[in-house]
Parts: structure tokens; C-alpha cells; sequence
């Protein structure tokens, strides 16, 4: 299977410490999308790359939040000194460009911020 | 301000009925409205997308229907079955500078009783 793939899965920290997380998109596709899911919500736009240039951030991304993809291929979004309100579901997703709307999910990264 | 209202929260059908989410959204500049199915611990999936230019798409048993001059639109699912049991998030975007970001309803959360 050639979808996109994210890593840990879970991950559990203490507040204040630093996490990090992988996502790899489908191989083709050179747009690659950060959200953030809460409980009982749908996802929210973080910031989304299209090949290594970040194009867009949201209001949600505070200074504490950085996001790379360095070759244009995979991307890790670092968290440094986490709250407890950044427990979330942590969602990548990614696209082909050229007019192209459908986006394609990996399976998350559940944070527990204890 | 949420831009796509979905209703309703939850819904709960018997198998063999039919399941009915609304969405309504604010922003003209949408053209791309898809549905997408989330299993628990998983990342979306797109189920059916509609474009404003059409009224109905239908895929085997999902259907959306849409009115453009109301601005909303609804998923009907025909033939509940218990494997159907999830949760819905509609979504829309456009292409505000090419990012084809989509902002998501609140999501339904769906049970098919057997």
C-alpha cells in the first residue's frame, strides 16, 4: 500500500518536553498537508507545503510549532515545549497540484500531553 | 466564525435505512465539497466529492446532493449497513491561492443498529 504513512502513531509526553513527528505522502504527490484534530471536531489547517517551500500557515501554529520538508518528500512537524492543550490527533494529508482538491489522510499521530 | 455547519451531531438508523447529513456553508468562493468517513483511531478518508456545477452525484450507495443558491449540501447514505458506523465530516474549499485548503464540518457521528 502507497499511502501515506505517519510516525509514531502514539505518543505520549510530559509537558514541556519536545516531540516530533513524521509523515510520508504518496509518492506522487509534491503537496503535503498539516491539520490538527480534537475530539468531536473536524480537522484543522495547520500549514500545508508544496514541494519544500511552506506556503501557508495558520493563526493555530504558534511559535512553539515548526514544520519542515526539507527534500520535498517527507515532512516532520516538531512541537517544542508541550502543553497539555496540544493533545490531539495530528493528521498529514497530501495532494498532486495543478487544480487537483482530492486529499489523501494517513492515519494520524495521537499526542497525550501528561 | 465556522464557515461549514454540519448537522446533525449524531445520528442513529436502523440497517437497511437511510442516513441523511446536512451541511450549509457561507463562503461563494467554494467549489469542491467532499464527504469523508472516519473510522475510530484512523484518518479520513474521502468518500464522494460534488462540484456546484452538477446537483446530484451518486457512488454505489452514498449520494450528495446539492444546492448551489441555498448554499448546502447532504450526504444520503441508502442501505445503512452496521459497517457504515462512523463519523462524517463534510468539507469545502476553493482555490484561494492554489491551496485547495478545505475547512471541515464539526462532523456526524453515525451508528447502523443490525
Amino acid at each position: 500500500d502507497t499511502g501515506v504513512s505517519q510516525d509514531p502513531r502514539h505518543k505520549i509526553t510530559k509537558r514541556g518536553q519536545n516531540v516530533t513527528f513524521r509523515c510520508d505522502p504518496i509518492s506522487e504527490h509534491n503537496r503535503l498537508y498539516w491539520y490538527r484534530q480534537t475530539l468531536g471536531q473536524g480537522p484543522e489547517f495547520l500549514t500545508y507545503f508544496q514541494n519544500e517551500a511552506q506556503l501557508e500557515k495558520s493563526r493555530l501554529l504558534s511559535d512553539r510549532f515548526s514544520a519542515e520538508r526539507p527534500k520535498g518528500s517527507f515532512s516532520t512537524l516538531e512541537i517544542q515545549r508541550t502543553e497539555q492543550g496540544d493533545s490531539a490527533m495530528y493528521l498529514c494529508a497530501s495532494s498532486r497540484s495543478g487544480g487537483s482538491y482530492e486529499q489523501y489522510f494517513g492515519p494520524g499521530t495521537r499526542l497525550t500531553v501528561t | 466564525q465556522q464557515q461549514v455547519k454540519q448537522s446533525p451531531q449524531s445520528l442513529i438508523v436502523q440497517k437497511g435505512g437511510i442516513s441523511i447529513i446536512n451541511c450549509a456553508y457561507e463562503n461563494t468562493a467554494f467549489d469542491y465539497f467532499p464527504w469523508y468517513q472516519q473510522f475510530p483511531g484512523k484518518g479520513p478518508a474521502l468518500l464522494i466529492a460534488i462540484r456546484p456545477d452538477v446537483s446530484e452525484k451518486k457512488e454505489g450507495r452514498f449520494t450528495i446532493s446539492f444546492n448551489k443558491s441555498a448554499k448546502q449540501f447532504s450526504l444520503h447514505i441508502m442501505d445503512s449497513q452496521p459497517g457504515d458506523s462512523a463519523t462524517y465530516f463534510c468539507a469545502a474549499s476553493g482555490a484561494s491561492g492554489g491551496s485547495y485548503i478545505p475547512t471541515f464540518g464539526r462532523g456526524t457521528s453515525l451508528i447502523v443498529h443490525p
